[in-house]
Order: C-alpha cells, then structure tokens, then sequence
C-alpha cells in the first residue's frame, strides 16, 4: 500500500492554464506539507496544513492555493501557470505538529512542465 | 539564515568503501530532530535515518549511521559498505520544536558509487 500518493506523476500544459495536483496519506498522520524542488534540487516548503487547518505558508505567490478537504488529502491548485513554475511538486506527511522527533514521509513527486 | 549546511555538492566513493556526507546544523533550540533522506535519479524522497538532540547515542539504521557531535552541530551521515545502489542525492533536514512543522532541508550531496 503507498503510504503517500500524488497524482499525476507528469504535467505538461501550457502558460496560463490552471492545473491541480493532488495528494493523500494513508498513514493516519495529522500534518501535511507541499515542497517545491527547482532544478538545482533545492527543496522549499511552500504550505503545511494540521487537521485541515493552514499552519504554514511560505513567500509564495497567490496563485498557489492548498486546500484540504481532510486530513488525510492536501490538494494543490495553481492558477494562470508560469514558466518559471516548472519543478518537482512533492507532497509530505508527518504525525504531528510540534514534535521534533517526527519524520516526514514524501509521496514520489509530480513533475510540473510549464510550456 | 542558513539552518542546514552541506558542503559537498558532490562525492565520489569506490564500491564497499564507507563514505561520509557532511552536515552542520544551527539551532538554538534544545529539542530538534536531524534527519536524513536519500534521493535516486527515480526522484522519490526515501528517509533513511534520525537522531534526536537528547539521543545520548548515535542512530544506526542497517548500514547507515548518524554520526552526531552536539557541540560541533554536526550530524554526519556514514554510508558503510556502498553499492551501486547507493548513488543518489542525500538531503540532511532538520525539525525543531519551535517551529512545530517546518523542516529545514539542506541542498543536498549527490553521491555517485564508482564500480
């Protein structure tokens, strides 16, 4: 059983468009994350969420918007897609906030191309 | 600031040779979580190993271990033994109680196993 899924793998569209990724765990964990990795394999954190609540939001552009119809799903919407755009997504999980002994588990990614 | 510092963007380690991939930390905080997380060229984030800050001893994981010296805010990971397997890019992270869900990941060792 995958513990972190995210759908689709590959996303190819054009600059404009609007295009929705989604996420979700089956571990029973509380948390979940969003992380951008560019091509130099950086990773950055764009949003967590804790039972269905924001807790984190990082310098990102409102046209990235995170919503989770439960804990168990945190789904990406991004809106008038940019070149710049263009990355791995990927989509994590851990079992709660505010201990630092928990570990965070990624789904396989999803690889944004913006044309 | 920098949380997570890896100074060797790339290393290379003969096969069944140990190999080491350097990690520093910052933090004041007395309660944080390292951990280490292995990338292959598939592109999935694999988590390896964590240490936490009170462990009085160093996590061993198969033939990966953590070497980790507090007072130099240094939480190596050793590689023992390399296979071929093992070429990828390694990310060292870091969670602290303060910040509840943020993890801070640094940009990573490409490791490449020479046959």
């Amino acid at each position: 059983d995958t513990a972190v899924s995210q759908t689709p793998k590959y996303l190819v569209t054009q600059m404009g468009n609007d295009k929705s990724i989604k996420c979700e765990q089956n571990l029973g964990h509380d948390t979940m994350y969003w992380y951008k990795q560019d091509s130099k394999k950086f990773l950055k954190i764009m949003f967590s969420y804790n039972n269905k609540e924001l807790i984190i939001n990082e310098t990102v552009p409102n046209r990235f918007s995170p919503k989770s119809p439960d804990k168990a799903h945190l789904n990406l919407h991004i809106n008038s897609l940019e070149l710049g755009d263009s990355a791995v997504y990927f989509c994590a999980s851990s079992q709660s906030p505010g201990l630092a002994t928990d570990t965070q588990y990624f789904g396989p990614g999803t690889r944004l191309t913006v044309l | 600031a920098q949380k997570i510092t890896q100074t060797q963007p790339g290393m290379f380690v003969q096969e069944k040779e140990a190999v080491t991939l350097d990690c520093t930390y910052d933090t004041s905080d007395p309660s944080y979580g390292l951990f280490w997380y292995k990338q292959p060229s598939s592109g999935e984030m694999i988590f390896l190993i964590y240490q936490g800050s009170y462990d009085q001893q160093n996590a061993t994981e198969g033939r990966y271990s953590l070497n980790f010296q507090k007072a130099r805010k240094s939480a190596n990971l050793v590689i023992s033994a390399s296979q071929l397997g093992d070429s990828a890019m390694y990310f060292c992270a870091m969670r602290l109680t303060t910040t509840g869900n943020q993890f801070y990941f640094g940009t990573g060792t490409s490791l490449t196993v020479i046959p």
